[in-house]
């Protein structure tokens, strides 16, 4: 089965340093969206791909985070300068196959890779 | 965004029925209900969902109220590889938007 990669799986750094997270989706699928998710809680979206445009970016602080997804097919999500608090675990999704190829199953559902664990010190 | 209430925790004994409850009274007439659940260090994955009929498939089965105030999740026998944080949450099922999570509930499995 398909699956959503991500790399790498943790990351260790210093407060200050500049980090990236890599995240290939689903083949064919055009919708991808990187969460950040805070020990104990639920993923929160940072932003949302459609395509290669953004469409959400709302909560992405955009002083030190930036994304790409420069083909509309893998994504990179920056950091810089990593700060304490950016400690999470940063999680990769993807959805939507190409129209009529999908039954009611796998519309809309969102298929999540194993998350970039970090740390910063 | 409808939120939704979900208990914080809840344990149940291997191979026994497990119903996990989710009240959603501010649920809109689009929103879809949709179950994630997230295995100890992995990304969530979707479980089933629903709009207003009770739904069933290889992993759950999905009971919604008549009123669609609330719905329980149900696992028919409870494996060790269950225990996990189940996520409840009310998604417009067109568009490809975003899931707003909470907190979930972390169900124990009991050997």
């Amino acid at each position: 089965e398909a699956e959503v990669a991500q790399s790498p799986r943790y990351k260790i750094t210093e407060k200050s340093q500049a980090v990236a997270f890599w995240c290939d989706p689903i083949s064919g699928h055009a919708t991808l969206y990187w969460y950040r998710q805070i020990l104990g809680q639920g993923p929160e979206l940072l932003v949302q791909f459609q395509d290669e445009s953004v469409v959400d970016d709302s909560q992405l602080p955009k002083d030190r985070f930036s994304a790409e997804r420069l083909k509309g097919v893998d994504s990179t999500l920056k950091i810089q300068p990593a700060e304490l608090g950016d400690s999470a675990m940063y999680l990769c999704a993807s959805s939507s196959p190409a129209s009529g190829t999908s039954g009611e199953r796998d519309r809309e559902t969102q298929y999540f890779g194993p998350g970039t664990r970090l740390l910063v010190l | 965004d409808a939120k939704t209430t979900q208990p914080n925790s809840m344990e149940s004994n291997e191979e026994e029925p497990v119903h996990l409850p989710c009240n959603h009274s501010t649920i809109s007439g689009t929103d879809y209900i949709h179950w994630y659940r997230q295995l100890p260090s992995q990304g969530p994955e979707y479980v089933i969902h629903g709009l207003t009929s009770n739904v069933n498939n290889r992993m759950a089965s999905l009971a919604i109220a008549e009123d669609r105030k609330s719905s329980t999740l149900i696992l028919h026998r409870a494996t060790l590889r269950d225990a996990a944080v189940y996520y409840c949450i009310l998604h417009y099922n067109f568009g490809n938007e975003k899931l707003t999570f909470g907190t979930g509930t972390r169900l124990t499995i009991i050997p």
